[in-house]
């Protein structure tokens, strides 16, 4: 195991629904990361946060709403997304933003909205 | 087009056998360069790391090479096993601390068969 869990690791959705992502890191790690992996595209980074301060938005749709209450947890809280934002979702953390510290990633949730 | 190609797009290859996987890119101002593996069901794991002054770095039966010059990196598998099937993911950071930049490729799929 990395140190990083991710719940749930499947979930599928309505169009219309509300549903949230959890992650947690056991690392002692200071930056957190939510990446977004679709089919035969690059890994997409979503946000970045460094010491739960929100440092990075990549033009992410606000259907799509980060919350990091604490350096260990990061949550993805989803309402009223679209069946093109189904992929994998995973969630990395290193101990900082700087510098070459590895990522090290969760198992990802696989999102399905229909 | 992406700035880290990488090829082939899929590998199948006999347990025991080698294989070399290539990562072209394009991007500057270099930083470092990792190869990770993600198995399927799970989020990257970091194999190697390797800096400008690096040419080789190995781990276990995974040996990456970096030439800078040419901007390209491979990553051999020697004697490779059945638990080695899975993508294999090149990644260049650009720029230096908090204007670092991870370019992702789009990976390799290997499939080593009994």
């Amino acid at each position: 195991e990395t140190g990083v869990t991710q719940t749930p690791r499947h979930l599928v959705m309505g169009m219309t629904n509300k549903k949230s992502l959890k992650c947690e890191q056991h690392l002692g790690h200071n930056a957190m990361y939510w990446y977004k992996q679709s089919a035969k595209k690059p890994l997409e980074l979503m946000f970045v946060y460094n010491f739960k301060e929100q440092t990075e938005n990549n033009s992410v749709p606000s259907r799509f709403s980060p919350e990091c209450p604490n350096s260990s947890h990061l949550f993805l809280h989803l309402h009223t997304l679209q069946p093109e934002d189904s992929a994998l979702y995973l969630c990395a953390s290193s101990l900082r933003t700087s510098g070459n510290n590895e990522q090290f990633f969760g198992p990802g949730t696989r999102l399905t909205v229909l | 087009k992406n700035q880290v190609e990488q090829s082939p797009q899929s590998l199948i290859i006999l347990e025991g056998k080698n294989c070399t996987l290539q990562c072209n890119y394009t991007v500057s101002p270099f930083s470092n360069l990792r190869w990770y593996k993600q198995d399927t069901g799970r989020g990257p794991v970091s194999l190697t790391i390797m800096t400008f002054s690096e040419n080789t770095k190995s781990n276990g039966r995974y040996t990456a090479t970096l030439d800078a010059d040419t901007k390209q990196s491979s990553l051999h598998i020697t004697a490779s096993q059945l638990s080695d099937s899975a993508s294999y993911i090149c990644v260049v950071t650009i720029g230096a601390g908090n204007n670092r930049k991870l370019i992702w490729g789009l990976g390799t799929s290997l499939a080593v068969n009994p």
